[in-house]
C-alpha cells in the first residue's frame, strides 16, 4: 500500500526556521516525483514545487522560488520542505503528494498534511 | 502561468440531483492535461479525474469529465451524501502546475 506520512503540526515564531518531512512507503521512492502543495486557512490549493528523490532534481513554482527549499534523502525515503525564516503568512496546511509520472502529472497519493502555524 | 477559474463558487443541491462544475483556463491546456480533485473537510485532496475525462482508480462512474482547450467540466450524475465536498481542477500541462480556486458542493 502506497503511503506518505508527514511530520506533525508545528507552532513557530516569525523568523524561526523549520523543516517538515514526508516519508514514503509501499512503492519505489526513488522512481516517483514528490510534490508539495500549500493550503492557506480557508483557501485553495497551491503547487509549490516538486523533487525527484532519485537524483534530487527539483522544480519550483515562481511564487515559491527562494521562499522555501525542497530536498530529499533517498536513504530514508523522506522528502522535506524547509524555511530559513518563517513569516506569519506561511501559516497553512502543507501537503506532500506523489506525482503519478513525472513533473507534468497528477498527484495520485497524498500525505495527511502538516499544519504550520507561525505566530508571535 | 495558466490561471484556472472555477464556477460557480458554491453549488447548493440535494442528494440525487446532478451537478455540473466548470473550469476555465486562461490559455489552452496542452494535451488536455486537466485533473479534478475532491477534498472533504479535514482531509487531503483525492484525485478523481485525469486527462480531462479519465476516472482515477476506484472513482465511481457517476463522475465524468469533459472538455478541451480552455473549457472543462466535471459532472456528477446523481449526488450521493459522500459527494458533498470541495472540488478543484488542476492543469498539469505546463509549469508551474496550477489549481483552480475550487467549487464547494453543499447540501441545500
Amino acid at each position: 500500500e502506497v503511503q506518505l506520512v508527514q511530520s506533525g503540526a508545528e507552532v513557530k515564531k516569525p523568523g524561526e526556521s523549520l523543516r517538515i518531512s514526508c516519508k514514503g512507503s509501499g512503492y519505489t521512492f526513488t522512481s516517483y516525483w514528490v510534490g508539495w502543495v500549500r493550503q492557506m486557512p480557508g483557501k485553495g490549493l497551491e503547487w509549490m514545487g516538486i523533487i525527484y528523490p532519485g537524483d534530487s532534481d527539483t522544480r519550483y513554482s515562481p511564487s515559491f522560488q527562494g521562499q522555501v527549499t525542497i530536498s530529499a534523502d533517498k536513504s530514508i525515503r523522506t522528502a522535506y520542505l524547509q524555511w530559513s525564516s518563517l513569516r506569519a503568512s506561511d501559516t497553512a496546511m502543507y501537503y506532500c503528494a506523489r506525482s503519478d509520472s513525472g513533473v507534468f502529472s497528477t498527484f495520485d497519493f497524498w500525505g495527511q498534511g502538516t499544519l504550520v502555524t507561525v505566530s508571535s | 502561468e495558466i490561471v484556472l477559474t472555477q464556477s460557480p463558487g458554491t453549488l447548493s443541491l440535494s442528494p440525487g440531483e446532478g451537478a455540473t462544475l466548470s473550469c476555465r483556463a486562461s490559455q489552452s491546456v496542452s494535451s488536455s492535461y486537466l485533473a479534478w480533485y475532491q477534498q472533504k473537510p479535514g482531509q487531503a485532496p483525492r484525485l478523481l479525474m485525469y486527462g480531462a475525462s479519465s476516472r482515477a482508480t476506484g472513482i465511481p462512474d457517476r463522475f465524468s469529465g469533459s472538455g478541451s482547450g480552455t473549457d472543462f467540466t466535471l459532472t456528477i450524475s446523481r449526488l450521493e451524501p459522500e459527494d458533498f465536498a470541495v472540488y478543484y481542477c488542476q492543469q498539469y500541462g505546463s509549469s508551474p502546475l496550477t489549481f483552480g480556486g475550487g467549487t464547494k458542493v453543499e447540501i441545500e
